[in-house]
Protein backbone atom coordinates (compact mmCIF):
# COMPACT_ATOMS: atom_id res chain seq x y z
CA UNK A 1 0.00 0.00 0.00
CA UNK A 2 1.42 3.72 -1.20
CA UNK A 3 1.94 5.93 1.52
CA UNK A 4 2.55 9.47 1.55
CA UNK A 5 3.75 12.10 4.26
CA UNK A 6 4.12 15.64 4.24
CA UNK A 7 7.09 17.49 6.49
CA UNK A 8 8.21 20.63 6.86
CA UNK A 9 7.13 24.08 8.63
CA UNK A 10 4.16 24.80 9.70
CA UNK A 11 4.07 28.52 10.32
CA UNK A 12 6.15 30.44 7.36
CA UNK A 13 7.04 34.26 7.61
CA UNK A 14 5.19 36.62 4.50
CA UNK A 15 7.96 36.72 1.75
CA UNK A 16 10.31 33.84 2.71
CA UNK A 17 10.22 30.53 1.27
CA UNK A 18 7.46 27.56 2.04
CA UNK A 19 9.62 24.34 2.05
CA UNK A 20 7.92 20.82 1.86
CA UNK A 21 9.04 16.98 1.40
CA UNK A 22 7.13 14.13 0.55
CA UNK A 23 8.13 11.05 1.72
CA UNK A 24 7.05 7.54 0.19
CA UNK A 25 6.74 4.67 0.71
CA UNK A 26 5.61 1.09 -0.09
CA UNK A 27 6.26 2.12 -3.68
CA UNK A 28 9.23 3.65 -5.83
CA UNK A 29 9.31 7.18 -7.22
CA UNK A 30 11.05 6.10 -9.84
CA UNK A 31 7.86 4.15 -11.19
CA UNK A 32 7.39 5.70 -14.85
CA UNK A 33 3.67 4.94 -14.09
CA UNK A 34 3.28 8.01 -11.89
CA UNK A 35 3.65 11.88 -11.76
CA UNK A 36 4.04 12.91 -8.34
CA UNK A 37 2.01 16.34 -7.23
CA UNK A 38 1.50 19.47 -4.91
CA UNK A 39 -1.98 20.00 -4.17
CA UNK A 40 -3.51 22.71 -1.60
CA UNK A 41 -6.58 23.78 -0.13
CA UNK A 42 -6.80 27.07 2.11
CA UNK A 43 -9.58 26.31 5.04
CA UNK A 44 -12.76 26.17 3.67
CA UNK A 45 -12.27 26.34 -0.03
CA UNK A 46 -11.50 24.32 -2.78
CA UNK A 47 -8.77 22.24 -4.41
CA UNK A 48 -5.64 23.89 -6.16
CA UNK A 49 -3.36 21.97 -8.39
CA UNK A 50 0.24 23.37 -7.66
CA UNK A 51 1.87 21.33 -9.85
CA UNK A 52 3.77 18.06 -10.61
CA UNK A 53 7.05 16.34 -11.46
CA UNK A 54 8.04 12.94 -13.26
CA UNK A 55 10.77 10.22 -12.13
CA UNK A 56 13.02 11.97 -14.93
CA UNK A 57 12.89 15.21 -13.33
CA UNK A 58 10.73 16.75 -15.93
CA UNK A 59 7.91 19.79 -14.29
CA UNK A 60 4.51 21.21 -14.93
CA UNK A 61 3.75 23.83 -12.95
CA UNK A 62 -0.26 25.87 -12.26
CA UNK A 63 0.99 28.81 -14.55
CA UNK A 64 -0.86 30.82 -11.91
CA UNK A 65 1.81 29.92 -9.20
CA UNK A 66 4.43 28.58 -11.98
CA UNK A 67 7.02 32.20 -11.44
CA UNK A 68 6.90 31.03 -7.41
CA UNK A 69 7.01 27.51 -7.54
CA UNK A 70 9.60 24.79 -7.87
CA UNK A 71 9.19 21.26 -7.51
CA UNK A 72 12.34 18.59 -7.27
CA UNK A 73 12.47 14.72 -6.95
CA UNK A 74 15.00 12.81 -5.15
CA UNK A 75 14.87 9.21 -6.24
CA UNK A 76 17.59 7.85 -3.74
CA UNK A 77 15.40 9.35 -0.33
CA UNK A 78 12.08 8.14 -2.33
CA UNK A 79 10.95 12.06 -2.27
CA UNK A 80 10.06 14.96 -3.90
CA UNK A 81 9.76 18.68 -2.84
CA UNK A 82 7.99 21.68 -3.09
CA UNK A 83 9.13 25.50 -2.74
CA UNK A 84 7.04 28.08 -2.70
CA UNK A 85 8.66 31.48 -2.87
CA UNK A 86 7.66 35.16 -1.94
CA UNK A 87 4.64 33.95 0.03
CA UNK A 88 1.71 35.86 1.35
CA UNK A 89 -1.07 35.09 3.65
CA UNK A 90 -3.39 33.53 0.65
CA UNK A 91 -0.44 31.21 0.57
CA UNK A 92 -2.27 29.87 4.13
CA UNK A 93 -3.84 26.38 2.89
CA UNK A 94 -3.37 22.96 4.16
CA UNK A 95 -0.62 21.14 1.36
CA UNK A 96 -1.06 17.68 -0.01
CA UNK A 97 1.41 15.64 -1.62
CA UNK A 98 -0.50 13.05 -4.41
CA UNK A 99 0.50 10.84 -6.79
CA UNK A 100 -0.82 11.06 -10.14
CA UNK A 101 -1.30 8.02 -12.82
CA UNK A 102 0.27 8.89 -15.74
CA UNK A 103 -2.53 7.03 -18.07
CA UNK A 104 -5.32 8.32 -15.80
CA UNK A 105 -4.92 12.42 -14.94
CA UNK A 106 -5.86 11.72 -11.66
CA UNK A 107 -4.85 11.79 -8.05
CA UNK A 108 -5.29 8.00 -6.78
CA UNK A 109 -3.24 8.64 -3.34
CA UNK A 110 -2.96 11.82 -0.98
CA UNK A 111 -1.06 12.32 2.04
CA UNK A 112 -2.75 13.72 5.02
CA UNK A 113 -1.90 16.74 4.51
CA UNK A 114 -0.48 19.37 6.07
CA UNK A 115 -1.20 22.91 7.44
CA UNK A 116 1.58 26.00 6.43
CA UNK A 117 0.20 28.70 7.77
CA UNK A 118 1.78 32.68 6.78
CA UNK A 119 2.48 34.99 9.12
CA UNK A 120 5.00 37.18 11.08
CA UNK B 1 -9.30 29.40 -10.19
CA UNK B 2 -12.16 26.93 -10.56
CA UNK B 3 -13.34 26.86 -13.96
CA UNK B 4 -15.85 23.70 -13.07
CA UNK B 5 -18.79 24.65 -11.71
CA UNK B 6 -20.80 22.84 -8.99
CA UNK B 7 -23.60 23.32 -6.98
CA UNK B 8 -22.78 24.15 -3.53
CA UNK B 9 -25.36 21.82 -1.49
CA UNK B 10 -27.66 18.49 -2.34
CA UNK B 11 -29.24 17.31 0.40
CA UNK B 12 -31.17 13.69 0.69
CA UNK B 13 -32.92 11.17 2.76
CA UNK B 14 -31.25 8.38 3.79
CA UNK B 15 -32.01 5.47 0.49
CA UNK B 16 -32.75 8.13 -1.53
CA UNK B 17 -30.94 9.06 -4.86
CA UNK B 18 -28.78 12.40 -5.58
CA UNK B 19 -26.69 13.68 -8.24
CA UNK B 20 -24.05 16.31 -8.84
CA UNK B 21 -23.17 18.28 -11.50
CA UNK B 22 -19.99 19.81 -12.81
CA UNK B 23 -20.27 22.13 -15.34
CA UNK B 24 -17.02 22.70 -17.61
CA UNK B 25 -16.27 24.59 -21.20
CA UNK B 26 -14.92 23.62 -24.24
CA UNK B 27 -11.14 24.15 -23.14
CA UNK B 28 -11.69 21.15 -20.21
CA UNK B 29 -14.54 18.72 -20.62
CA UNK B 30 -15.81 19.54 -23.64
CA UNK B 31 -12.24 18.81 -25.08
CA UNK B 32 -12.55 15.13 -24.04
CA UNK B 33 -10.57 15.12 -21.01
CA UNK B 34 -11.60 12.97 -18.54
CA UNK B 35 -13.27 13.97 -15.09
CA UNK B 36 -12.64 12.51 -11.62
CA UNK B 37 -14.38 12.66 -8.53
CA UNK B 38 -13.27 12.71 -4.94
CA UNK B 39 -14.87 12.93 -1.64
CA UNK B 40 -13.29 14.70 1.03
CA UNK B 41 -15.11 13.72 4.46
CA UNK B 42 -14.74 16.16 7.41
CA UNK B 43 -10.82 17.17 8.41
CA UNK B 44 -9.43 14.15 5.75
CA UNK B 45 -8.03 14.00 2.60
CA UNK B 46 -9.60 13.62 -0.75
CA UNK B 47 -10.12 10.07 -1.93
CA UNK B 48 -10.87 9.20 -5.20
CA UNK B 49 -14.17 8.47 -5.91
CA UNK B 50 -14.38 8.12 -9.68
CA UNK B 51 -11.94 7.80 -12.52
CA UNK B 52 -11.93 8.40 -16.39
CA UNK B 53 -15.65 9.37 -15.95
CA UNK B 54 -17.26 6.32 -14.60
CA UNK B 55 -14.62 3.91 -13.01
CA UNK B 56 -14.74 3.33 -9.58
CA UNK B 57 -11.44 2.10 -8.00
CA UNK B 58 -11.39 -0.90 -6.00
CA UNK B 59 -13.29 -0.73 -2.19
CA UNK B 60 -15.57 2.28 -4.00
CA UNK B 61 -19.31 0.93 -3.51
CA UNK B 62 -21.40 0.57 -6.59
CA UNK B 63 -23.77 3.14 -5.42
CA UNK B 64 -21.51 5.80 -6.73
CA UNK B 65 -21.55 6.01 -10.78
CA UNK B 66 -20.20 8.75 -12.95
CA UNK B 67 -20.91 9.97 -16.47
CA UNK B 68 -20.29 12.39 -18.84
CA UNK B 69 -21.31 14.65 -21.69
CA UNK B 70 -20.39 17.37 -23.79
CA UNK B 71 -19.27 20.29 -21.42
CA UNK B 72 -20.80 18.64 -18.31
CA UNK B 73 -20.15 15.58 -15.69
CA UNK B 74 -22.50 14.05 -12.93
CA UNK B 75 -21.43 11.77 -9.97
CA UNK B 76 -24.62 10.01 -9.16
CA UNK B 77 -25.46 8.34 -5.17
CA UNK B 78 -28.08 6.30 -4.75
CA UNK B 79 -29.09 4.41 -1.72
CA UNK B 80 -27.88 7.41 0.07
CA UNK B 81 -26.43 6.53 3.66
CA UNK B 82 -25.07 8.39 6.73
CA UNK B 83 -21.43 7.79 5.40
CA UNK B 84 -21.58 9.36 2.44
CA UNK B 85 -22.12 13.25 4.13
CA UNK B 86 -19.06 15.16 2.84
CA UNK B 87 -17.50 17.33 0.36
CA UNK B 88 -17.23 16.35 -3.63
CA UNK B 89 -15.10 17.31 -6.31
CA UNK B 90 -14.88 16.93 -10.05
CA UNK B 91 -11.31 17.50 -11.55
CA UNK B 92 -10.19 17.59 -14.95
CA UNK B 93 -7.30 19.14 -17.30
CA UNK B 94 -7.97 22.24 -18.53
CA UNK B 95 -6.09 23.23 -22.25
CA UNK B 96 -6.50 26.89 -22.18
CA UNK B 97 -4.47 26.80 -18.57
CA UNK B 98 -2.15 24.24 -19.25
CA UNK B 99 -3.06 22.13 -15.97
CA UNK B 100 -5.82 19.96 -14.10
CA UNK B 101 -8.40 22.47 -12.41
CA UNK B 102 -10.94 21.66 -9.99
CA UNK B 103 -14.62 22.35 -9.12
CA UNK B 104 -15.88 24.31 -6.71
CA UNK B 105 -16.81 21.69 -4.65
CA UNK B 106 -20.22 20.28 -2.94
CA UNK B 107 -21.49 19.24 0.10
CA UNK B 108 -23.36 16.48 0.29
CA UNK B 109 -26.03 16.50 3.71
CA UNK B 110 -28.28 13.30 4.71
CA UNK B 111 -31.31 14.47 6.19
Amino acid sequence: QVQLRESGPGLVKPSQTLSLTCTVSGGSISSGSYYWSWIRQPAGKGLEWIGRIYTSGSTNYNPSLKSRVTISVDTSKNQFSLKLSSVTAADTAVYYCVRETVMGGHFDYWGQGTLVTVSS
Amino acid sequence: QSVLTQPPSVSGAPGQRVTISCTGSSSNIGAGYDVHWYQQLPGTAPKLLIYGNSNRPSGVPDRFSGSKSGTSASLAITGLQAEDEADYYCQSYDSSLSGYVFGTGTKVAVL
